[in-house]
């Protein structure tokens, strides 16, 4: 079956502007995560939704913010982009089911953000 | 607060040879942890997922062991190819006390395969 597809691959913003990124999770899982990685700060937790429902949320300013629509597809958003925006954008889904043990994380390719 | 740290931060080591990565976390209460792969400028890849009700997981000449109790896991990695040069992360699912479950990532560690 299909892994999770992000989309796009690259992205290249300059300061000031906003910018949507996708993710498509692996069919019937329900709980799609956002993560940012940057070489300093390593792997941070975004937001997580499940059920089109933010269920988490991470520490970051209210300039990131993201949905999730009905066919568990999530979009993630980020205004007024920063020089310190730039990272790679990693999504992961999961079926979490009601089994937690057993709920393991898929990730996709990520978008590669580039802020200039 | 669950802390995962990963140890060594680095590991450079001849083809061929077998090679230990750790994991420790700070909080027993954990769902599962999973270890990941990841290639430069790429997603992370699962490797293994370990239930906290089990011991170890086996794949291929991956096998990573859990040891709840002291909060430790480690992945094991056989006759080191230099295709397995990649960045190694354990990750614990636990649950939260005001929403629900949370993956907590450790920072990694470079793996490096000499041939």
């Amino acid at each position: 079956k299909a892994g999770v597809t992000q989309t796009p691959r690259y992205l290249i913003k300059t300061r000031g502007q906003q910018v949507t990124l996708s993710c498509s999770p692996i069919s019937g899982h329900r709980s799609v995560s956002w993560y940012q990685q940057t070489p300093g700060q390593g792997l941070q937790f975004l937001f997580e939704y499940f059920s089109e429902t933010q269920r988490n949320k991470g520490n970051f300013p209210g300039r990131f913010s993201g949905r999730q629509f009905s066919n568990s597809r999530s979009e993630m958003n980020v205004s007024t982009l920063e020089l310190g925006d730039s990272a790679l954008y990693l999504c992961a889904s999961s079926l979490n089911s009601m089994n937690m043990e057993n709920t393991e994380a898929f990730f996709g390719q990520g978008t590669r953000l580039t802020v200039v | 607060k669950q802390e995962v740290t990963q140890i060594p931060a680095a590991l450079s080591v001849p083809e061929g040879e077998n090679l230990v990565l750790n994991c420790s976390f700070t909080d027993s209460a954990i769902y599962n942890l999973q270890w990941f792969r990841q290639d430069p400028g790429k997603g992370l890849t699962s490797l293994l997922l370990i239930q906290s009700s089990q011991r170890e997981q086996t794949s291929g000449r991956l096998n990573a062991s859990l040891d709840k109790s002291s909060g430790r896991s480690t992945l094991y990695i056989a006759a080191s190819q230099p295709g397995d040069s990649a960045t190694y992360l354990c990750a614990v699912r636990v649950s939260m006390k005001t929403s629900y479950d949370k993956v907590i990532f450790g920072p990694g560690t470079s793996l490096s395969v000499i041939p």
